[in-house]
């Protein structure tokens, strides 16, 4: 069975430094990996979604994502943090069960807050 | 486009009573997924349907139930409540299977059980 472990529920970081959320996973087969975003009192947003086409995907807002296979990692970065970047964040692992049918799991979230 | 609406944002209920949440997906979108989120558990998959049919369940009791109707919305509801059942409940649409399509959420209805 799948599984995704969020290092770190809560990291703090000064505005302008580099944000690092790290994100682990156990998949015995290829996965689809995601990272959402849940600012206070709203629902998540899909920052960025890794589907095998390149290692390092792009999101929105200028965090990037490195898939890592060796590592089974898939870290979520920005150079540069903003206040507007304090949420939660959300690591989430999808791999295919039986058929075409595939199962979910989110990681426990790490919040993050920017430090003026 | 509008996206996901949730009815209502807040309820509070008492031990026993039954309570009936509503989401609204985006138009156009077929699947509609739940979940539960809580301080100590973290977002945790209800259940999604797809076509007004339900496609994967989650690790609940039976006490959880949804349906989904022609028009794609999706009610959920929870009966003889407890006091763990207080959780932000959110729902999320997609155009295709939750698990490998990007979704949409809503804000969420907050569940308080006194």
């Amino acid at each position: 069975a799948q599984s995704v472990t969020q290092l770190g529920s809560h990291v703090s970081v000064s505005e302008g430094a580099l944000v690092l959320l790290r994100c682990n996973y156990s998949s015995s087969v290829p996965p689809y990996l995601f990272w959402y975003v849940q600012y206070p009192n709203q629902g998540l947003q899909l920052l960025l979604k890794y589907t095998s086409a390149a290692t390092l995907v792009k999101g929105i807002n200028g965090f990037e994502a490195e898939f890592k296979k060796s590592e089974t990692s898939f870290h979520l970065t920005k150079p540069s943090a903003h206040m507007s970047d304090a949420a939660e964040y959300f690591c989430a692992v999808s791999v295919a069960g039986g058929g075409s049918n595939y199962k979910l799991t989110f990681g426990k979230g790490t919040l993050l807050t920017v430090n003026p | 486009k509008a996206g996901v609406t949730q009815t209502p944002r807040y309820l509070i209920k008492t031990r026993g009573q039954q309570v009936t949440l509503s989401c609204s997906p985006i138009s156009g979108h077929r699947s509609v997924s739940w979940y539960q989120q809580t301080p100590g558990q973290g977002l945790q998959f209800l259940f999604e349907y797809f076509s007004e049919t339900q496609r994967n369940k989650g690790n609940f009791p039976g006490r959880f139930s949804g349906r989904q109707f022609s028009n794609s919305r999706s009610e959920m509801n929870v009966s003889t409540l407890e006091l763990g059942d207080s959780a932000l409940y959110l729902c999320a649409s997609s155009l295709g299977q939750a698990a490998t399509d990007t979704q949409y959420f809503g804000p969420g209805t907050r569940l308080t059980v006194l």
